[in-house]
């Protein structure tokens, strides 16, 4: 069972420059989420979707885009990144309205 | 003040003891509690999830206090596999998730 995917594993970018966090789980879940993590503050939730066709804000939503593609495959995109973007993001699903979390295995951003 | 409130650590412990985290929350609304223990550079995976009856998975004890808005997890006879980062987490519905900063443990040979 691959669970939850996420591309790519390691990013760096100049500021400025754009680019999108792929994220596809096998498990039919209805509800998927992207995190970062950074130290000292912990994982801080950026946008979720709770079901396909839908998305929300999560805390901290600035300088961020999503799209729902699909029930498997959620994507993060930075438009035009920032050093205060760099950081470690996980993609997470979880099965309706349930938070019991299932994460992806992490991309290392980092921004110069 | 943050909404989950953990002691980082690290907690250094030799293989075979009992060690004892704690987490404090805030939002009186929370409805759900979850350990998630996170490795060195990798995900956070589901530990176990806390009741306030006290729940039990093998080695691992976990409680809630509701009226002192408090959750512990007691650990028994650590491995050294155990050593990880453990997150606290408190859910007020799937889109309202909170963690914590997470306590470190190293356990000793």
């Amino acid at each position: 069972n691959a669970g939850v995917t996420q591309t790519p594993k390691f990013q760096v970018l100049k500021t400025g420059q754009s680019m999108t966090l792929q994220c596809a789980q096998d498990m039919n879940h209805n509800s998927m989420y992207w995190y970062r993590q950074d130290p000292g503050m912990g994982l801080r939730l950026i946008y979720y979707s709770a079901s396909e066709g839908t998305t929300d804000k999560g805390e901290v939503p600035n300088g961020y885009n999503v799209s729902r593609l699909n029930k498997r495959e959620f994507s993060l995109r930075l438009e035009s990144a920032a050093p205060s973007q760099t950081s470690v993001y996980f993609c997470a699903s979880s099965p309706t309205r349930n938070e019991k979390l299932f994460f992806g295995s992490g991309t290392q951003l980092s921004v110069l | 003040r943050k909404e989950v409130e953990q002691d980082p650590g690290p907690f250094n412990v030799p293989e075979g003891a009992t060690v004892a985290f704690n987490c404090t929350y805030s939002n009186s609304a929370s409805q759900s509690f979850f350990w998630y223990r996170q490795d060195c550079r990798k995900e956070p995976k589901l530990l176990m999830s806390v009741y306030s009856s006290g729940n039990e998975d093998g080695r691992f004890t976990a409680q809630l206090n509701r009226a002192s808005q408090y959750i512990s997890l007691l650990i028994r006879d650590s491995k050294l596999s155990d050593s990880a980062t453990y997150l606290c987490v408190t859910s007020e519905g799937y889109q309202k998730v909170t963690f914590g900063i997470g306590t470190k443990l190293q356990v000793i040979p």
